[in-house]
């Protein structure tokens, strides 16, 4: 059981490229949802998702794509990476309100 | 508009001192609350989660929080902290699978 598991850890990216922040749970949670964490202003909600083929905007949504195939996945997509994006991205999962499962972090510079 | 506050932006202690961090949320109707602690360089790990019942929570850790609901706080508390404490500490408050963090408390423990 590996909970959930977020891919690159580290990833530097040029203004104007675009890039995939993968996600994915093994706990078949309904909920996924993407943070970002910046010093002084705590995680923000980025995209969230209720299921398969459900999603919605968050707090910070410009700039973000996310789409949710399966149960499993969730990927965040930049999609055309700006210095303002320079931050930490958290994916998190969750079950009926039991609180959430959180992966281990993409940290990103957009340079 | 949902939010949660938490008053205390950095906390410095000394081992076996006694903490208490403040959270104070607003939201309409039944809430559920939580803390959560990152350790540097981790990600978010639960400590503690308060749904109904008792409003005095026991998390993992020695960690403890109240829940009051006249004052809408959940303040998280530790009679006496160690070096390992230190971290960076985040309530949450929601209800089914969406969540509000607060902007987090930096804690540093001095041994």
């Amino acid at each position: 059981n590996a909970g959930v598991t977020q891919t690159p850890k580290f990833q530097v990216l040029k203004t104007g490229q675009s890039m995939t922040l993968q996600c994915a749970q093994d706990m078949n949670h309904e909920y996924m949802s993407w943070y970002r964490q910046d010093p002084g202003m705590g995680l923000r909600l980025i995209h969230y998702s209720v299921g398969a083929g459900i999603t919605d905007q968050g707090e910070v949504p410009n700039g973000y794509n996310v789409s949710r195939s399966t149960t499993e996945d969730f990927p965040l997509r930049l999609l055309s990476a700006a210095p303002s994006q320079t931050s930490v991205y958290f994916c998190a999962s969750s079950y009926g309100g039991f609180g959430y499962t959180f992966g281990s972090g993409t940290r990103l510079t957009v340079v | 508009a949902q939010s949660v506050s938490q008053h205390n932006h950095h906390v410095i202690l000394s081992e076996a001192a006694s903490l208490e961090l403040g959270c104070n949320y607003s939201y309409g109707g039944t809430v559920n609350l939580f803390w959560y602690v990152q350790y540097p360089g981790q990600h978010l790990q639960l400590l503690l989660k308060y749904f109904s019942g008792d409003p005095l929570v026991k998390g993992i850790k020695g960690f403890e929080a109240e829940f009051i609901k006249s004052k809408f706080s959940f303040n998280l508390r530790k009679p006496s902290v160690q070096w390992s404490d230190t971290a960076e500490y985040f309530c949450a408050a929601g209800r089914g699978n969406q969540f509000y963090f607060g902007t987090g408390t930096s804690l540093t423990v001095i041994p």
